[in-house]
């Protein structure tokens, strides 16, 4: 068991371009969650994916973010047109509903936009 | 999923148990309490969840309440590195997590 990873641990871009960012979950974790974390608060809630299937989109999810997890194993998180207020911590999290549900995180992907 | 209300600060001194409280009153019969933590820059961190009966593992200990209104997580003997916000979650089985501002709790030499 390695963990969930996430890469890149940061990124730092010009408003307007796009950027995609990777998490691979523990590996036989059936579901994926991805958050966005602003300074100062808590974590909050995207979208996530049972298997290869988005089964939940937040009304945070703007049209400009797109999430895949196209064989059930890792995920991306695409934002293009990138915004100053997408600057944030793009969290992910795994876990398997075949046992308690626990949901482990990353370490995270710190995007800044200028 | 039901929301929770916890302290936004509390100092321990170091070697001494942290005892950080969390309401949520309107808990459901189906929804379990999480705790987690969050140490600056990283991703949160696991830490027990429990859904009626008391819990203890090799991180902390969780108090559930007989009405289980309200929790306590135990850390029995704080250490410098347990510095971090804690937070406190009610969530049923299969829900996304929904976290509210947490505790910052600083442990003091």
């Amino acid at each position: 068991d390695t963990g969930v990873s996430q890469d890149p641990r940061h990124k730092i871009t010009k408003r307007g371009q796009n950027v995609t960012f990777r998490c691979d979950p523990i590996s036989e974790h059936n579901r994926l969650y991805w958050y966005r974390q602003t300074l100062g608060q808590g974590p909050e809630f995207l979208t996530y994916f049972q298997n290869e299937a988005q089964l939940e989109k937040s009304r945070l999810l703007s049209n400009r973010f797109s999430a895949e997890r196209p064989k059930g194993s890792f995920s991306t998180l695409e934002i293009q047109r990138t915004e100053q207020g997408d600057s944030a911590m793009y969290l992910c999290a795994s876990s398997s509903d075949f046992s308690t549900d626990t949901q482990y995180f990353g370490p995270g992907t710190r995007l800044t936009v200028l | 999923d039901a929301k929770t209300t916890q302290p936004p600060s509390m100092d321990c001194a170091e070697g001494r148990a942290a005892n950080l409280p969390c309401n949520h009153s309107t808990i459901s019969g189906n929804e379990y309490v999480y705790w987690y933590r969050q140490i600056h820059s990283q991703g949160p961190q696991y830490i027990i969840h429990g859904l009626k009966n008391n819990e203890t593992n090799e991180m902390a200990s969780l108090i559930i309440t007989e009405d289980r209104k309200s929790s306590t997580l135990i850390l029995p003997h704080a250490t410098l590195r347990d510095t971090a916000v804690y937070y406190c979650i009610v969530r049923a089985r299969n829900n996304d997590m929904r976290f509210g501002a947490g505790t910052r709790l600083t442990v003091k030499p």
